[in-house]
């Protein structure tokens, strides 16, 4: 099946810093994307739509100037935490489709300081 | 409001049983539902899908049964396997080709040896 990578695995940040996580679809092309969180023995939760040349679809209670969302292509999006704070804290997935599937990115661990 | 739900938080099967999680949803737009598993730490791998014009998907030991009526679809794990346990989330799709999924919370399953 379709792969989709994340970068990095997990990180650790300072609070007040920020941190990119990249998305990548490794043999197929994305015009869009999707970033999911996921505390801990709860769902995934979606957060926004990246979509490849245009602005990205917030859902609701998400905070655009805090998660910034670029598509810069078809087979990248990148999710940057912006001023990062210990409730950040979290498991950040991205997911592309292909077909009428989904494919996952292994996730990245973020914990903020 | 949550869409869909898993009302089963955990499920413990002998090895060689049947395992059935339980997924609800309440969204009557819904059209297409997927089951995906999920280990900690990692991104969920998609496992099995119907759409809501079938009652029933079969791939292997994984079965999924839809009951449109009472909103109501079941993933069938036959026979259990120590492999098999992780938790399992159950997805279901906006419609229109939208892709957006929207999950349960995820029944962790353990097969015991």
């Amino acid at each position: 099946g379709a792969v989709v990578s994340q970068h990095p695995s997990w990180v650790i940040c300072k609070s007040g810093t920020s941190v990119k996580i990249e998305c990548r679809s490794l043999d197929f092309q994305a015009t869009t994307m999707f970033w999911y969180r996921q505390f801990p023995k709860q769902s995934l939760m979606l957060m926004a739509t990246s979509n490849e040349g245009s602005k990205a679809t917030y859902e609701q209670g998400v905070e655009k100037d805090k998660f910034l969302i670029n598509h810069a292509s078809l087979t990248l999006s990148t999710l940057t935490v912006t001023s990062a704070h210990p409730e950040d804290s979290s498991f950040y997935i991205c997911s592309a489709p292909q077909g009428y599937e989904q494919y996952f990115g292994p996730g990245t661990r973020l914990t903020v300081t | 409001d949550q869409q869909v739900k898993q009302n089963s938080p955990s499920l413990s099967v002998q090895e060689g049983r049947i395992s059935i999680l339980n997924c609800d949803y309440t969204n009557s737009m819904f059209d297409y539902f997927l089951w995906y598993k999920k280990y900690p730490a990692e991104g969920p791998t998609f496992l099995i899908s119907i759409s809501s014009i079938k009652d029933k998907n079969e791939d292997g030991r994984f079965t999924v049964f839809l009951n449109k009526s009472a909103k109501h679809l079941s993933l069938h794990i036959v026979p259990s396997q120590p492999g098999d346990s992780a938790v399992y989330f159950c997805a279901a799709d906006s419609g229109a080709g939208s892709y957006q999924l929207t999950f349960g919370k995820g029944t962790k399953l353990s097969v015991i040896p």
